[in-house]
């Protein structure tokens, strides 16, 4: 079945410490999102790419890097710049034109310990 | 810029009663609107979507009526369950960014919470 696959679903990072999120998604869809979302602050974009080779910062992109080496996949790292990283990441795909709606991974809770 | 605003929760109703979660928006163009749910521990998974003035998107038997001239989607369903409990998300996407270029828009999302 086509969709996309978060890995890990648990992840905990020591202070000081990059970590890496994984996601990947078989649909054959152009585009793709991470979000982050925290309690009662909705979701918030972190990253976007629309192609491969290509990602745009979203509306909280800093502690953040990403890539999009290939199309199936949108790895995402969480810096130790990210001063809150705690919180729940989830990763989205779509074709280019967004009248389909976005298909979401079921997330990685990332905490800091 | 675009933006979604939903009613705050959490919404507590019982079994059998009908719902309306009210969401309101504000984008230039002509945006797409979506209802997504979030089951606990789980991604959001989309529930309708309308894409122009005057459609209604349904599914499960919620609803929602694209009004443009309200900018207004809001959700409804007429007898909710106890496995409706759940988070709902308002979203929009701006048609004139080719839907896909710059995400969604979310609101903050409605806690529905479905007693016995």
């Amino acid at each position: 079945d086509g969709g996309i696959t978060q890995s890990p679903k648990y992840l905990f990072r020591k202070e000081g410490q990059n970590v890496t999120l994984s996601c990947e998604q078989n649909l054959n869809h152009d585009a793709m999102y991470w979000y982050r979302q925290d309690p009662g602050q909705g979701l918030r974009l972190i990253y976007y790419s629309q192609i491969v080779n290509d990602f745009q910062k979203g509306d909280i992109a800093e502690g953040y890097s990403v890539s999009r080496e290939k199309k199936e996949s949108f790895p995402l790292t969480v810096t130790s710049a990210q001063k809150n990283p705690t919180a729940f990441y989830l990763c989205a795909s779509s074709q280019k034109r967004g009248d389909y709606g976005y298909t979401f991974g079921s997330g990685t809770r990332l905490t800091v310990v | 810029g675009n933006s979604v605003t939903q009613m705050e929760g959490p919404v507590t109703l019982s079994e059998e009663a009908f719902l309306t979660i009210n969401c309101t928006y504000t984008a230039t163009g002509y945006p797409s609107l979506f209802w997504y749910v979030q089951y606990p521990g789980e991604g959001l998974q989309l529930l309708l979507k309308a894409t122009k003035a005057d459609d209604k998107g349904s599914n499960k038997g919620f609803e929602a009526t694209y009004r443009k001239e309200t900018t207004s989607f809001h959700l409804e369903k007429g007898s909710v369950q106890v496995s409706d409990s759940a988070v709902y998300f308002c979203a929009l996407t701006s048609a004139y960014s080719g839907g896909g270029a710059d995400g969604l828009t979310f609101g903050k999302g409605t806690h529905l919470i479905i007693q016995p």
